[in-house]
């Protein structure tokens, strides 16, 4: 049961222009979403995240946008550069389910970005 | 941003032995995270490492296979037992930000077992 999902494995966009990376998740629960990106050979660094609260949160070039009715969240980075090419992971946490789920990340299968010059 | 040491970085070993993974973290935390990243997938939860108390295993993990230590509140292992090589993977470890809902991430160990 994938409880989070992207279903676009890749995206290749130009520089300078927007990529917009997608997230699905079926849990209701879920009320923090967390956007992470990888590198090869590198563990996950944290990008951005959003409460259940909001439907919007701006950092820089990266705007994440939150549909709870939908279920659905986007990551948008404007505008686009080289080194913005990786492997990008939605997560999601139920911080007020407590008990055992409090600290767990449920992730995505990841989508690779490849922004070209 | 706090710092996790993980370490080997990577390793290929043989079927039927055991390797013992090590995460060393700067800053003291009560929760510590391990993930497994099979080829082509997401990042799976393995374990919660408390310090103090055994660590509380995800579905479909054991700790027969995946034994976990938390010695102190700063330190972390994780070995994989009598691998085959269904266990090859990348296995990272994680704490919780002071202060946020973030986690941050060793660089992860990449094993492959032949």
């Amino acid at each position: 049961d994938q409880q989070v999902k992207q279903n676009s494995p890749s995206l290749s966009v130009q520089e300078g222009r927007i990529s917009i990376l997608n997230c699905d998740y079926t849990n209701s629960m879920f009320d923090y979403f967390l956007w992470y990106k990888k590198y090869p050979a590198e563990g996950p660094t944290f990008l951005i995240s959003i409460s259940s609260i909001k439907d919007k949160n701006e950092d820089g070039r990266f705007t994440v946008f939150l549909n709870k009715s939908a279920k659905h969240l986007s990551l948008h980075i404007v505008p686009s550069q080289p080194g913005d090419s990786a492997v990008y992971f939605c997560a999601a946490s139920a911080i007020g389910a407590g008990g055992t789920s409090y600290g767990k990340l449920t992730f995505g299968q990841g989508t690779i970005l490849t922004v070209h010059p | 941003s706090a710092v996790i040491s993980q370490k080997p970085s990577r390793d290929i070993c043989q079927r039927g032995t055991s390797l013992t993974i090590q995460c060393q973290v700067d800053s003291q935390v009560t929760m510590m995270f391990w993930y497994r990243q099979q080829p082509g997938q997401s990042l799976t939860l393995i374990a919660t490492a408390n310090q103090g108390s055994e660590a509380t295993y995800e579905s479909g993990f054991v700790i027969d296979k995946f034994p976990i230590s938390r010695p102190n509140l700063t330190f972390s292992t994780l070995t994989v037992s009598n691998m085959s090589p269904e266990d090859s993977s990348i296995y990272l470890c994680s704490k919780r930000d002071r202060g946020t809902y973030g986690y941050t991430f060793g660089s992860g160990t990449r094993l492959t077992v032949v």
